[in-house]
């Protein structure tokens, strides 16, 4: 059964630096999202992505994080300056459709930042 | 601000009984509804989705959905120690919003 992949299963960095997240989506997939989860709180929405561009964010998604889909398999979500706050579980998750499809989930990434 | 809710649990069952979960939602544009299960310390994992009013019974889960009360439930069935996890009620209009979860625990 197609699965989400995420790499790295954890990412530890220092406050200030860039990270990169990289997931490859189900293949016949046609939307992408990420998600993070800090720990013991909820899953928050950070983005979604169709046809090369965003359709939506949240207010959470701010001009420290961009996403791209570099080849026709990545989908990859940018930290440029991280912060200490940003440590969470990174999911991403991908989808058929919008409205009535499924979201299926990575085993996401878990970023520490010292 | 677009919410769901959902007790946080937990809420303890006897293996072989049935587990109820409830989740209302604010968001009256709302289209689909989801529930996950989440182990601790993995991703959510899709068990049931329901997109019109009633019941939608999937092996041993049961969702339920009212639109009128805002309102989603999952049964579970025959409850097994396995089914120990959060579960998580998520709803979405033009994003998929989550709610806390709650944190099932099924004893022998």
């Amino acid at each position: 059964e197609p699965e989400v992949t995420q790499t790295p299963s954890h990412q530890v960095t220092q406050m200030g630096q860039e990270v990169i997240l990289r997931c490859v989506p189900i293949s016949n997939h046609l939307y992408f999202y990420w998600y993070r989860q800090i720990l013991g709180q909820k899953v928050e929405f950070l983005v979604s992505f169709y046809n090369n561009e965003i359709s939506e964010k949240s207010e959470i998604f701010d001009d420290q994080f961009s996403v791209e889909r570099p080849d026709g398999s990545n989908f990859t979500l940018k930290i440029r300056s991280t912060k200490l706050e940003d440590s969470a579980m990174y999911f991403c998750a991908s989808s058929r459709g919008t409205l009535a499809y499924e979201q299926y989930f990575g085993p996401g990434t878990r970023l520490t930042v010292t | 601000q677009k919410e769901v809710e959902q007790n946080s649990g937990p809420l303890s069952v006897p293996e072989g009984a049935i587990a109820s979960l409830n989740c209302t939602y604010s968001d009256r544009g709302s289209q689909s509804f989801f529930w996950y299960r989440q182990y601790s310390g993995k991703s959510p994992e899709l068990i049931m989705s329901i997109y019109s009013n009633g019941d939608k019974e999937d092996g041993r889960f049961t969702a339920q959905l009212n639109k009128a009360s805002q309102y989603v439930s999952l049964l579970i069935r025959d409850s097994q120690p396995s089914d120990s996890a959060t579960y998580l009620c998520a709803v979405k209009g033009d994003k998929l919003i989550f709610g806390t979860g709650t944190r099932l625990q099924v004893f022998p």
